[in-house]
Parts: C-alpha cells; sequence; structure tokens
C-alpha cells in the first residue's frame, strides 16, 4: 500500500511565523504536490515537483514556498503565516497521473 | 483554463436508495477523471480512476461514467449505507503530462438510518 504521512494532524501558529509542514512517502514516487482545501473552494494547487530540487507553482503558490532536498520528502513552506492560510493542507504524491493522498494537517494561525 | 464543477453540493437520502452524484469539466483535454471520498477532518481515497479512453469503471456498489466529449461523470452508489455518509470529489487531470489535478468542492452526502 501506498504511504503518504504529513508531520503534523493539527498545527496552531501565530501571526508572523515561519511554517514547516513536512510530508513523507515510500512509493519512490517522482511527483509530489501540496494542495489547501477551503469549504466551497476545493482543493487548489499550491505547488509541485516532478523531482529532487525541482519544483513547479500551482494556482495558489502566493506567500508559500517548497523544499525537496530528497525524493521521498516534499517541505511546504509559510515564511511569515498570515490568517488567511488558515486551512486544511494536503500532500500528495504519484507516478504519472494518479496521486495519492495524506491525512491532511489543519493548519490554524492566529 | 480548466474548471470542474459538483452537483449537487449536498445530499441527504434514507438507507438504502440509489443515487448519483453529478461532476462536469469545461475542457475535454483530460488524462483521467477520479472519484475520492473524504471523511470529516481525514485525508482523500481514490475510490475509482477513469482513462480518458474508458466509459465507466466499477468497484463493488459503486460505478462511475465518463462522457468526455460533454464533459459530464457520474457516480452511482448503489443500495446506500450509513457508512457512505462522506464528502465525495471529483478531479481531472491535465496539463502537459497529464499530472495536475483540478478538483471540483465536492457533494456532501448523508445517508440517514
Amino acid at each position: 500500500d501506498v504511504k503518504v504521512t504529513q508531520s503534523s494532524r493539527y498545527l496552531v501558529k501565530r501571526t508572523g511565523e515561519k511554517v514547516f509542514l513536512e510530508c513523507v512517502q515510500d512509493m519512490d514516487h517522482e511527483n509530489m504536490f501540496w494542495y489547501r482545501q477551503d469549504p466551497g473552494l476545493g482543493l487548489r494547487l499550491i505547488y509541485f515537483s516532478y523531482d529532487v530540487k525541482m519544483k513547479e507553482k500551482g494556482d495558489i503558490p502566493e506567500g508559500y514556498s517548497v523544499s525537496r532536498e530528497k525524493k521521498e520528502r516534499f517541505s511546504l513552506i509559510l515564511e511569515s503565516a498570515s490568517t488567511n492560510q488558515t486551512s486544511m493542507y494536503l500532500c500528495a504524491s504519484g507516478r504519472g497521473n494518479e496521486q495519492f493522498f495524506g491525512p491532511g494537517t489543519r493548519l490554524t494561525v492566529l | 483554463k480548466q474548471e470542474v464543477t459538483q452537483i449537487p453540493a449536498a445530499l441527504s437520502v434514507p438507507e438504502g436508495e440509489n443515487l448519483v452524484l453529478n461532476c462536469s469539466f469545461t475542457d475535454s483535454a483530460i488524462y483521467n477523471l477520479q472519484w475520492f471520498r473524504q471523511d470529516p477532518g481525514k485525508g482523500l481515497t481514490s475510490l475509482l480512476l477513469i482513462q480518458s479512453s474508458q466509459r465507466e469503471q466499477t468497484s463493488g456498489r459503486l460505478n462511475a461514467s465518463l462522457d468526455k466529449s460533454s464533459g459530464r461523470s457520474t457516480l452511482y452508489i448503489a443500495a446506500s449505507q450509513p457508512g457512505d455518509s462522506a464528502t465525495y470529489l471529483c478531479a481531472v487531470a491535465c496539463g502537459e503530462y497529464g499530472n495536475k489535478l483540478v478538483f471540483g468542492a465536492g457533494t456532501i452526502l448523508r445517508v440517514k438510518s
């Protein structure tokens, strides 16, 4: 079974803090993705990566950055968290055009 | 720009009913269409994936159809059970290599016992 894990299920941070969300997959997938999910908006792609040290902007990259130093790990970074970044963050990995999702991290920024 | 719409936004049915969830997309240039299930506060579980060359896929009580030319898919759930209560999301794979998923906002399903 494909396993995608995320470092935290729930996270509470303060405005202006630097926040790291970690995602690890164990299936040697080339592709990894970060989404955020908000009520009524569905999932929106923030960033994705085709390979180690490669990254591409998704539909809503503003306010975020990513890091992929190892194939199995993809990190999402909020350089200076803001209240409008309160959301559910979902990581996915995959090969070709199929993706497998982690359990999500619910981030609250106060 | 690809847009995915799901109708209805919410649905409440008594146990045992057969039901249909609808998904439409604006650009027919897709690699596949996938239906996911999401339980409250949890991640996504893939239910069915239909490649662009296929018309339907079945898994147990679930059947998904795809009409690429008209930009529509349906998820049919037979003999619904309370355990089917969840949010159902539809996503199309598009982009240059088909690895970009565009999601609908989901249908919240409640099956009453």
